[in-house]
């Protein structure tokens, strides 16, 4: 059984970092692209970023790159979102999600969520 | 980038009734289409992908149609459990995108 678990949101000032972890089961994480999607609260979804199986292709929405940088351990079979500068408008549940081909493809998998709140 | 509109936003039908969502792609995305459903406070579920085809697991009520530009979702035999809000995501080309969201809800 294909299983996502998100950690690491929390509060966090304007301008401060986190770090977001997704630990996978189930399969065989190296060979599947990985996205990050978002919501808003009360919005809709938000494409926010994916990495390929390898880790050597990675891809951002316009409104985080340079602020945000998607990674992944395939040993620890665990994907990465580390986010810096943040601003209000970060606030969002943050998802991940698995892909069903090495570089890409549709979501076929999603974990729970984690929450992210920048607020001061 | 790939704009994505979905219509209606909202809907109101009853138990056992027939829908039809669209979806409408900025430019030509092939059938690089899919359709998800999120109930409230739970994470997305994947539906349909590559605009025809049924996740594995999905009930065959749920159908996707279209390429191209234009896209429908359609619910046969609507239940409690469908109603819900649905998204249309394109997966053609970077960043993907989603629709607005539909939100179907029990008339």
């Amino acid at each position: 059984e294909v299983q996502l678990v998100e950690s690491g949101g929390g509060l966090v000032r304007p301008g401060g970092s986190l770090r977001l972890s997704c630990a996978a089961s189930g399969f065989t994480f190296s060979i599947y692209a990985m996205s990050w999607v978002r919501q808003a609260p009360g919005k809709g979804l938000e494409w926010v970023s994916r990495i390929v199986g390898s880790g050597g292709n990675t891809y951002y929405a316009d409104s985080v790159k340079g602020r945000f940088t998607v990674s992944r351990d395939n040993s620890k079979n665990t994907l990465y979102l580390q986010m810096n500068s943040l601003r209000a408008e970060d606030t969002a549940i943050y998802y991940c999600a698995k892909q069903v081909k090495n570089t890409g493809g549709y979501d076929d998998y999603w974990g729970q969520g984690t929450r992210v709140t920048v607020s001061s | 980038d790939i704009q994505m509109t979905q219509s209606p936003s909202s809907l109101s039908a009853s138990v056992g009734d027939r829908i039809n969502i669209t979806c409408r792609a900025s430019q030509g995305i092939s059938n690089y289409l899919a359709w998800f459903q999120q109930k409230p406070g739970k994470a997305p579920k994947s539906l349909i992908y590559a605009a025809s085809s049924l996740q594995s697991g999905v009930a065959s009520k749920f159908s996707g149609s279209g390429s191209g530009t234009d896209f429908t979702l359609t619910i046969s035999s609507l239940q409690p459990e469908d109603f819900a809000t649905y998204y249309c995501q394109q997966y053609n080309s970077y960043p993907i995108t989603f629709g607005q969201g539909t939100r179907l809800e029990i008339k």
